[in-house]
């Protein structure tokens, strides 16, 4: 496509529930990016992926966070037994480069209210 | 670890007006600096970037910004609004892995009639 995707775009979850966010990244793009923000904030850094591996996962809040991108194009983010906290938008950039000089392109993110 | 302070939550200013939108970063490494903007619904979009060479740097549509080691300054300045700028305003700055961005807490532009 022609910019990154988001889906869903907006998300209400009971406490407890398990969500799956889907990112689709420009088509091409060697490295994939999930940031979290939260009301107020500026985006925070969660995951990124080169391709399919995983490279850094050292923003993931906890271990109810996980984060695949099997074939090396789309991506989800899932959070099992979600809390109140985990209140956010989740957003997802890719990039063409492998280590990046910051031009990420972002999608619209996925609004996530938990109840 | 780098950090970035971004001094100004809201600015409001009148269309024709200047402004200058506030950053500052900390960091142990030589570093990237970005703005991005995100205009209403939309998502974030680069609106210009240091790498190296020359500090001061521009965009399309009207804003610069200039890079200042000595102070840890990426300020953002555009000498004449429109209402079309609009938006928040977020500071970014990546050093050492280089892809991974630590973003300010945003500024939000408002441009009034």
């Amino acid at each position: 496509g022609a910019g990154v995707s988001q889906s869903p775009r907006y998300k209400v979850a009971k406490r407890g529930q398990d969500v799956a966010l889907r990112c689709d990244p420009i088509s091409g793009h060697v490295s994939l990016f999930w940031y979290q923000q939260a009301l107020g904030q500026g985006p925070e850094f969660l995951t990124y992926f080169q391709n399919e591996a995983q490279l850094d996962k050292s923003g993931l809040p906890s271990d109810r966070f996980f984060a695949e991108r099997p074939e090396g194009s789309v991506s989800t983010l899932k959070i099992q037994r979600t809390q109140q906290e985990d209140s956010a938008v989740y957003l997802c950039a890719s990039s063409s480069g492998g280590m990046g000089t910051g031009e990420l392109f972002f999608g619209e993110g996925s609004r996530l209210t938990v109840l | 670890a780098q950090s970035v302070t971004q001094l100004d939550s809201q600015v409001p200013v009148f269309e024709e007006a200047p402004v200058e939108l506030r950053c500052n970063y900390s960091s142990s490494v030589s570093v990237y600096l970005f703005w991005y903007v995100q205009y209403p619904n939309q998502g974030l979009q680069l609106l210009l970037k240091y790498l190296s060479g020359s500090t001061l740097v521009e965009s399309i549509n009207g804003f610069e910004a200039e890079f200042n080691k000595s102070q840890t300054s990426f300020h953002l300045r555009k000498p004449s609004v429109h209402i079309s700028d609009t938006a928040e305003y977020f500071c970014a700055v990546s050093g050492g892995s280089n892809y991974k961005l630590t973003f300010g807490k945003g500024t939000l532009l408002t441009v009034n009639p």
